[in-house]
């Protein structure tokens, strides 16, 4: 069945790089795009980013100059690389295919 | 960008009581091929958002039918004909006719009155 697994540092300080991944299952990435969105605690979510099935990428552009994603379709995983973090990129962080299937997030922790 | 919001913010409802929720959009999200790309979305406490709806009127897979979504180019709305417990959390409604960026709405919070 398809299935997508995000991890990562849950602690990360003030003005260093975050990298995650995700790790999907049950499916290709060669088939499928991937998508990540955030959601800071006690708000909504946010759309990051897609790292299309054939590896084209379009971002937040209220991020894009911080983000990357990028992919290694024989791990079946997708990274997000985000760099200059500040307090407020303190969220969860889902990685989701289609939006109809979802990991089950990571907490990331940004500290002053 | 496209701009969704919800309201209410919060909707407090009983058991069995039928509540709907609004999403406007700052644009028509009608395609140019046909389709109208809003989708609706609940996240109950502490999981991951889980698809209830596609294309505005259209339920997900293992959705009950209790949920039902309508609407048309700007306006869009979500009802759940008898609450129930399960179905307390957040609702979001999100466009991807005009993605990307694809675009939620703020969240209407249901609870328990």
């Amino acid at each position: 069945q398809v299935q997508l697994k995000e991890s990562g540092p849950v602690l990360v300080q003030a003005s260093e790089t975050l990298s995650l991944t995700c790790t999907v299952s049950g499916f290709s990435l060669t088939n499928y795009g991937v998508i990540w969105v955030r959601q800071p605690p006690g708000k909504g979510l946010e759309w990051m980013g897609i790292i299309w099935r054939n590896g084209n990428t379009d971002y937040n552009s209220a991020l894009k100059s911080r983000l990357s994603i990028n992919r290694d379709t024989s791990k079946s995983q997708v990274f997000l690389k985000m760099n200059s973090l500040q307090t407020d990129d303190t969220a969860i962080y889902y990685c989701t295919r289609s939006y109809t299937y979802w990991g089950q997030g990571v907490m990331v922790t940004v500290s002053s | 960008d496209v701009v969704l919001t919800q309201t209410p913010s919060i909707l407090s409802a009983t058991i069995g009581q039928s509540v709907s929720i609004s999403c406007r959009s700052s644009q028509s999200l009608l395609d140019s091929d046909g389709n109208t790309y809003l989708y609706w979305f609940l996240q109950r406490p502490g999981q991951s958002p889980q698809r209830l709806i596609y294309l505005v009127s259209n339920l997900g897979s293992g959705v009950p039918n209790r949920f039902s979504g309508s609407g048309s180019g700007t306006d869009f709305t979500l009802k759940i004909s008898g609450v129930e417990a399960e179905d307390l959390g957040v609702y979001y409604c999100m466009q991807a006719t005009h993605a990307p960026p694809w675009t939620f709405g703020g969240g209407t919070k249901l609870e328990l009155k």
